[in-house]
């Protein structure tokens, strides 16, 4: 079993929609969890932490499940620019690795 | 601010031969990651320093790959002699303890194609 498993898509969407990707992680000790941002052909980028309380940032909404060890991700009102590999990643406790999933490509259609 | 830097940005060599990549971390950054990442997959960690010093290197196939960071700063991970199954995107980042260890700025990366 993988670390990190996500739905690779591909997910296309219009333009205005909401889209929601999820992410499932084996390893119990993961402490800290983050979805990174990828562009065709560009390096990864940290989009945002996700706390367990969840967590807001614009348009974007992460959540977190411990007891399922499910991370989510929700994007609202999508827009062209969103178009883009979305990355799960999780940190174990007590080192600095990120394990980061395959991805989950995404496409908004005008 | 500078990011990373690595060079080069494309390389395609042949099976059997050898390729060396560069990178510049972000200055001050004390914490250097090499990943490989595959066509598909996300990125899978070679080999973390910690200044010069090695702190994981356990998924680094170490019959045909190598890094250094000699002085702490600049690093090179170099592949002798390269497989068809190395064509990859190899992805340098760095990290700073005190502005917050987990958040890793990643370099452009250097696309390798081997024939």
């Amino acid at each position: 079993r993988k670390e990190v498993e996500q739905d690779p898509g591909p997910f296309n969407v219009p333009e205005g929609a909401t889209v929601a990707f999820n992410c499932t992680y084996s390893n119990s000790a993961s402490q800290s969890f983050f979805w990174y941002r990828q562009d065709c052909r560009k390096e990864p980028k940290l989009l945002m932490s996700v706390y367990s309380s969840g967590n807001e940032d614009g348009r974007f909404t992460a959540q977190l499940n411990r007891a399922s060890q499910y991370i989510s991700l929700l994007i609202r009102d999508s827009k062209l620019s969103d178009s883009a590999t979305y990355l799960c990643v999780v940190n174990e406790f007590g080192n600095e690795k990120l394990t980061f999933g395959t991805g989950t490509r995404l496409t908004i259609i005008p | 601010e500078a990011g990373v830097a690595q060079s080069p940005r494309y390389k395609i060599i042949e099976k059997r031969q050898s390729v060396a990549f560069w990178c510049n971390p972000i200055s001050g950054h004390a914490t250097l990651y090499w990943y490989q990442q595959i066509l598909g997959q996300g990125p899978k960690l070679l080999i973390q320093f910690q200044n010069n010093g090695v702190v994981d290197d356990s998924q680094l196939p170490k019959d045909r790959f190598s890094a250094e960071r000699l002085k702490g700063v600049d690093s090179t991970l170099k592949i002798q002699p390269a497989k068809l199954e190395d064509s990859a995107v190899y992805l340098c980042a760095s990290s700073d303890r005190l502005a917050g260890m987990k958040t890793q700025y990643f370099g452009p990366g250097t696309r390798l194609l081997v024939l």
